[in-house]
């Protein structure tokens, strides 16, 4: 079945700087999700990209969507405490009205 | 607007017990999707719901059964629980009627099966 991996799993850095968290689909998606779950809570909603090399930004956040459409990844620019939590991407999966999520990445800050 | 609840917010199970999980979406949503996550499993879909059908179903046994009201509220079932089903059920809405669009989380109903 379709499949939608992240690495790293875990990333610990130094606050300041940078992490980058990679997503990759077995399939090509016709849109992704972001989502960032912090501890404690529930996942929520970040970004969604839609077309083929799309790159958004939200303040330090940069998100890109493969050529492809079968990968995208998610770039933190001078890592902050806040920025703690656990970052899932997700795409549409073999019905549209069903969601995968991937494996997600955990990123802990160093204060 | 209101954001998604969930109730209960705790609830402690034996093996062989069953279980519902009440779920209200954000007003006007009515897609409902019910997802489990666990540490080894990450978000694992359930199923989903719209207009009191189930447009889709995870790979999950038939222990796991949901359903949805006229109101969109949705109820999850878990019958014969086993020690394997303790999680954190997450509900989450969307105005999606033909694609899948954002997902509106609601704070989750930790299980704990002993």
């Amino acid at each position: 079945g379709q499949q939608v991996m992240q690495i790293p799993q875990y990333q610990h850095v130094q606050e300041g700087e940078d992490f980058t968290t990679y997503c990759n689909s077995s399939t090509t998606l016709s849109n992704i999700q972001w989502y960032k779950q912090r501890p404690g809570g529930h996942p929520v909603f970040l970004i969604q990209l839609v077309k083929s090399g799309e790159v958004k930004k939200q303040k330090r956040l940069t998100f890109q969507f493969g050529e492809a459409k079968k990968n995208s990844s998610l770039h933190i620019t001078a890592t902050q405490t806040t920025d703690v939590g656990t970052y899932f991407c997700a795409g549409p999966g073999d019905s549209s009205y069903k969601l995968i999520f991937g494996s997600g990445t955990r990123l802990l800050v160093r204060p | 607007k209101a954001g998604v609840t969930q109730t209960p917010r705790y609830l402690i199970k034996t093996r062989g017990q069953q279980v519902t999980l009440s779920c209200s979406p954000i007003s006007g949503h009515r897609s409902v999707s019910w997802y489990q996550q666990t540490p080894g499993q990450g978000l694992q879909f359930l199923f989903e719901y719209f207009s009191e059908t189930q447009r889709n179903k995870g790979n999950f046994p038939g222990r796991f059964s949901g359903r949805q009201f006229s109101n969109s509220r949705s109820e999850m079932n878990v019958s014969t629980l086993e020690l394997g089903d303790s999680a954190l059920y997450l509900c989450a809405s969307s105005l999606a009627r033909a694609q899948v669009a954002t997902q509106y989380f609601g704070p989750g109903t930790r299980l704990l099966v002993l």
